[in-house]
């Protein structure tokens, strides 16, 4: 099983509204990873989980607020988000953070933040 | 500051015919480049991984080379067929110690047309 799922696939919330995007992978990776991608730009890393413990986090503002309950599992809390923030989420995996190891990405969900 | 620029942004190909991909880069200390193919609203797929020793690698119809020394690389589409029709992305990852930070390329966007 070769696959990063993600949840919801389609998002649409109101800039007081608190929602969270879900991510899960069995694939036994310790690394996992949250990017933003606006349309016809490339992904842009948000934070970096190794061994559940938040590694790296890109300046992201606190509206973001990431959670790796288990090695399996990653959330991404949203709350008072604004218009700008929609976008493509896409979560990815890896064996680890370290080396050459291929991120396997989830299908994404599209936020649209009205 | 760590910068993978891509050429062309985008071309269209006619079914069956060959090109070439494009990517520079400026990222130290170089760990490994990566190749992904993205759909439009899915997330990306990881075509090759190659690491400083590396200077080809394929994956079916795709080719990648490696420069280190000049700091490129290239990925050739053989035979490209419809199903191509999608965005190639480089990422060339830099290591650290919270382990490899990626930076993405701009991206190619390749139309095979009939």
């Amino acid at each position: 099983d070769t696959e990063v799922t993600q949840t919801p696939k389609h998002l649409v919330m109101g800039m007081t509204n608190k929602k969270s995007l879900k991510c899960e992978q069995h694939m036994g990776h310790r690394a996992m990873y949250w990017y933003k991608q606006k349309a016809k730009k490339p992904p842009e890393l948000m934070f970096v989980y190794s061994y559940e413990k938040l590694s790296i986090n890109e300046s992201v503002p606190s509206r973001f607020s990431p959670e790796c309950p288990n090695s399996s599992l990653l959330n991404l809390h949203l709350h008072a988000l604004q218009p700008e923030d929609s976008a493509l989420y896409l979560c990815a995996s890896s064996q680890g953070s370290g080396g050459p190891y291929e991120q396997y990405f989830g299908p994404g969900t599209r936020l649209t933040v009205t | 500051k760590n910068q993978v620029e891509q050429s062309p942004q985008s071309l269209i190909i006619l079914e069956g015919k060959n090109c070439t991909l494009q990517c520079n880069y400026t990222v130290s200390p170089f760990s490994n480049l990566r190749w992904y193919k993205q759909d439009t609203g899915r997330g990306p797929v990881s075509l090759t991984i190659m690491t400083f020793s590396e200077n080809t690698k394929s994956n079916g119809r795709y080719t990648a080379t490696l420069d280190a020394d000049t700091k490129q690389s290239s990925l050739h589409i053989t035979a490209s067929q419809l199903s191509d029709s999608a965005s190639y992305i480089c990422v060339v990852s830099a290591a650290s110690a919270a382990g490899n930070k990626l930076t993405f390329g701009g991206g190619t966007r390749v139309l095979v047309k009939p």
